[in-house]
């Protein structure tokens, strides 16, 4: 079956490291996105990508970084220049701008 | 900039007693909006997708409704496994991502 993979599922991360969140897709889809999800809180766009070796920031891109070098990986790193990375972290993917998203299972990411 | 406001923010329901969520927004130009179920600790569940004023969608007891200015998931005699946080989000103007609301995290209670 077609969908979103993320991984791992759980991640603790110690004080001034980098972790990089994997996300793969093989529903063939051009858009890729992070959202991060704080409870309370709506998802908010960390980054995105409307095709290969191409992305943009979102609202929250600070302490964060991307790649794309293949269709079907969009992995985030999370950075030691972020200071409070503890969240749920999702990704999404689009076959186009005007379709709704197919999300994966979600990365919550811990700070020890 | 666009905004989704989601209200209320929790809901608890008996079994059976039906309600409405909304879900309003400021935006320059809708070309899209769409309702997702989360389940905790999972990632959002498409439900639909509505793009003009009067137009409706029902997936068993849910049925979305759009005006202008809202939208509206009215849930009918809702069972426990209704249970979820229920999010709203807006594709508008030139923008290529989803701006989402923070939910409406609903109980129904058996």
């Amino acid at each position: 079956d077609g969908g979103i993979t993320q991984s791992p599922k759980y991640l603790f991360r110690k004080e001034g490291q980098n972790v990089t969140l994997s996300c793969e897709q093989n529903l063939n889809h051009d858009a890729m996105y992070w959202y991060r999800q704080d409870p309370g809180q709506g998802l908010r766009l960390i980054y995105y990508s409307q095709i290969v070796n191409d992305f943009q920031k979102g609202d929250i891109a600070e302490g964060y970084s991307v790649s794309r070098e293949k269709k079907e990986s969009f992995p985030l790193t999370v950075t030691s220049a972020q200071k409070n990375p503890t969240a749920f972290y999702l990704c999404a993917s689009n076959p186009s701008s005007e379709s709704g998203y197919t999300f994966g299972s979600g990365t919550r990411l811990t700070v020890v | 900039e666009d905004q989704v406001t989601q209200s209320p923010e929790a809901l608890r329901l008996q079994e059976g007693e039906s309600s409405s969520l909304n879900c309003s927004y400021t935006v320059s130009g809708l070309r899209g909006l769409f309702w997702y179920r989360q389940d905790p600790g999972k990632g959002p569940e498409f439900l639909f997708t509505l793009y003009s004023a009067g137009e409706e969608k029902e997936k068993e007891r849910l049925k979305a409704t759009l005006t202008k200015k809202e939208s509206f998931l009215h849930i009918t005699a809702p069972k426990p496994e209704d249970s979820a946080t229920y999010l709203c989000a807006v594709l508008s103007g030139s923008a290529r991502q989803l701006t989402f609301g923070s939910g409406t995290q609903l109980t129904v209670l058996p």
